[in-house]
């Protein structure tokens, strides 16, 4: 099945440490997002790549940077890892992109990273 | 500030009866409307969406509702089932290229 893949599921890293966050997809769709959703809370766009085209939310810490060295694949780099960054974080692609948001965003099982 | 708002965090409903879940928003300039479904452990799935020049849209046993002039949608599941226990989230797009606005989830059991 045409899936998004998610690795890891589940990450402990200690405060400062650098951490890499990995998604890959089988869809060969043109655009590749990462969400932060914290405890109960909305899922939080962070930045997305529209083919190569990277695109970055005005309120994404500078501490948080992307990469996607292909069509399938794309990482989240955190740099320095503070408490605050414990969150679930989560990829979804889609087509393309749409004004509309009319291009419906399909998701991994997301990375759930705990920062101690 | 928060654009889009699910206000009731959990809804409980009896198996076969109707569940109804609610967003609310506040950006005029949305103009696309998604909701999702997410079962523990996994990502959230896409379920169904309208575009705000209809006021309804239906698929299978999920109808969503818009009212434009309220800012205001609703899912509408008929008959509700202990399958469709999950959190639900209403997105809207519109305002940039790719942006979903999210809302916190609600919390949907249904009893057998």
């Amino acid at each position: 099945d045409a899936m998004v893949i998610q690795n890891p599921r589940y990450q402990v890293t200690q405060f400062g440490k650098p951490v890499t966050l990995s998604c890959s997809q089988t869809l060969n769709h043109n655009v590749m997002y990462w969400y932060q959703q914290k405890s109960s809370q909305a899922p939080k766009l962070l930045f997305h790549y529209y083919d190569k085209d990277f695109n970055n939310e005005a309120d994404t810490p500078d501490n948080f940077q992307s990469r996607r060295p292909n069509t399938s694949f794309c990482f989240l780099d955190i740099r320095s890892p503070g408490l605050g960054d414990t969150a679930m974080y989560l990829c979804a692609t889609s087509r393309d992109r749409g004004r509309g948001g009319n291009q419906p965003q399909h998701f991994g099982d997301g990375t759930r990273l705990s920062i101690l | 500030d928060q654009q889009v708002k699910q206000n009731s965090p959990s809804l409980s409903v009896q198996e076969g009866r109707i569940s109804i879940l609610n967003c609310d928003y506040t950006n005029s300039m949305f103009d696309y409307f998604l909701w999702y479904k997410k079962y523990p452990a996994e990502g959230p799935t896409f379920l169904i969406s309208i575009s705000s020049i209809k006021d309804k849209n239906e698929d299978g046993r999920f109808t969503v509702f818009l009212n434009k002039s309220a800012k205001h949608l609703s899912l509408h599941i008929v008959p509700s089932q202990p399958g469709d226990s999950a959190v639900y989230f209403c997105a809207a797009g519109g305002t940039s290229y790719g942006k979903l606005t999210f809302g916190q989830g609600t919390i949907l059991t249904v009893h057998p």
